[in-house]
């Protein structure tokens, strides 16, 4: 399969830790790329390869993958974490497509 | 800093065709793989395609009949067409700089630089 799929929602207390999962096929030969978006604002990059952040991302943003589910763990919430996250990695099939998560909606309580 | 716009008309008839631009600034178009990737209001991201600096381009399989990259490294831009438009193709288009490797036992690939977004409504 070349789908990624995501809980659609996740709530974490502020200054707690989350976990947010992403399963796939394509995770077995792909890291996923993890996306933060905010409303009305473009997608950002905060994890890409196993477990990099682009210049600018917190340290509490995080990555990791076993077998076909990618997890990106936020350790100590912030409100400005509150966002919608992505997943996205290409599929493994060979088709050169790009794929992407549904989606999921953190709230910070 | 490299930064991206995107451009084109807001609003679409049913049945014509879609045309965005996307300028690259503050660096070169060259060497990298550029993406279109739409998101509906309300609903999630879903990538149209990509092209490269050569012009070698790759589409969803959901859109490929559709869909038409082009790219002018002398303006330091590529370009999206999508054709027989309806209303489900109301969204948000945003361009962004793919970014990718493998090694030999895993591969990653990311979107590391987006254009703000330009909506697109489909309607007559």
């Amino acid at each position: 399969s070349s789908e990624l799929t995501q809980d659609p929602a996740v709530s974490v207390a502020l200054g707690q830790t989350v976990r947010i999962t992403c399963q796939g096929d394509s995770l077995r030969n792909y890291y996923a790329s993890w996306y933060q978006q905010k409303p009305g604002q473009a997608p950002l990059l905060v994890i890409y390869d196993k477990n990099n952040r682009p210049s600018g991302i917190p340290d509490r943003f995080s990555g990791s993958s076993s077998g076909n589910t990618a997890s990106l763990t936020i350790t100590g919430a912030q409100a400005e974490d509150e966002a919608d996250y992505y997943c996205n990695s290409r599929d493994s099939s060979g088709n050169h497509r790009v794929v992407f998560g549904g989606g999921t909606k953190l709230t910070v309580l | 800093q490299v930064q991206l716009q995107e451009s084109g008309p807001g609003l679409v008839k049913p049945s014509e065709t879609l045309s965005l631009t996307c300028t690259v600034s503050g660096g070169s178009i060259s060497s990298y793989y550029w993406s279109w990737i739409r998101q509906p209001a309300g609903k999630g991201l879903e990538w149209i395609g990509r092209i490269y600096t050569s012009g070698r381009t790759n589409y969803n399989p959901s859109l490929k009949s559709r869909v038409t990259m082009s790219v002018d490294t002398s303006k330091n831009q590529f370009s999206l067409k999508l054709s027989s438009v309806t209303a489900a193709d109301t969204a948000v288009y945003y361009c962004a700089r793919g970014i990718g490797y493998c090694t030999s036992t895993s591969c990653y690939y990311a979107f590391d630089i987006w254009g703000q977004g330009t909506m697109v409504t489909v309607s007559s």
